[in-house]
């Protein structure tokens, strides 16, 4: 079982938004900055974000995130059959001294 | 270009050992801390291992006394010793670059490791 919680899946139509949650503790996401990765099957999972609602280069605008208290968002617009994939959150976690990951999330574009 | 390869992955029986090497190149090795993440089959991606640039180690408590991670800064390579393995440690490996505490910004396309008689 993961320390972060995350949907196991979520599904919008093309061009619409969806948004995926993160939940945590104190210890994780209370304390510590966010990261959310996108991953294909057989591929190398890609950094979306960083600190929270960093990008970095060459990820679109599309992306975005966001972090209060507890839990963190990451929020996808103008969703693409190309963004299928699943979608990790992550953090440091002070009391186990480790970085943890959500157990991910399936993004179906309908 | 950053690249990461990694290599050694392959079949072993439960208690045996393997060792990973993840070759980097395109940036400056020595000033990165580097990870290992895996990912079992049908499962999330699991943190293992890290090592910061001054070479202070982390593991998860999973590998905790099993696995050892090292690198070589003349070689650009971070390693991943690997003892006593387990079936659920059978998994894809991926060797993973520190951009802060937590967050990888650039990973390898994996190596996998089988744990099975």
């Amino acid at each position: 079982q993961s320390v972060l919680t995350q949907p196991p899946s979520v599904s919008a139509a093309p061009g619409q938004k969806v948004t995926i949650s993160c939940s945590g503790s104190s210890s994780d996401i209370g304390g510590n900055s966010v990261s959310w990765y996108q991953h294909l099957p057989g591929t190398a999972p890609k950094l979306l974000i960083y600190d929270n609602d960093n990008r970095p280069s060459g990820i679109p605008d599309r992306f975005s995130g966001s972090k209060s208290g507890t839990s963190a968002t990451l929020g996808i617009t103008g969703l693409q059959t190309g963004d299928e994939a699943d979608y990790y959150c992550g953090t440091w976690d002070s009391s186990l001294s480790d970085v943890v990951f959500g157990g991910g999330t399936k993004l179906t574009v309908l | 270009e950053v690249q990461l390869l990694e290599s050694g992955g392959g079949l072993v029986q439960p208690g045996g050992s393997l060792r990973l090497s993840c070759a980097a190149s395109g940036f400056t090795f020595p000033t990165y801390g580097m990870n290992w993440v895996r990912q079992a089959p049908g499962k999330g991606l699991e943190w293992v291992s890290g090592i910061n640039p001054r070479g202070k180690t982390y593991y998860a408590d999973s590998v905790e006394g099993r696995f050892i991670v090292s690198r070589d800064n003349s070689k650009n390579t971070v390693n991943l010793q690997m003892n006593s393995l387990r079936a659920e440690d059978t998994a894809t490996y991926y060797c993973a670059r520190d951009r802060a505490v937590g967050a990888f910004d650039n990973w390898g396309q994996g190596t996998v490791v089988t744990a099975s008689s």
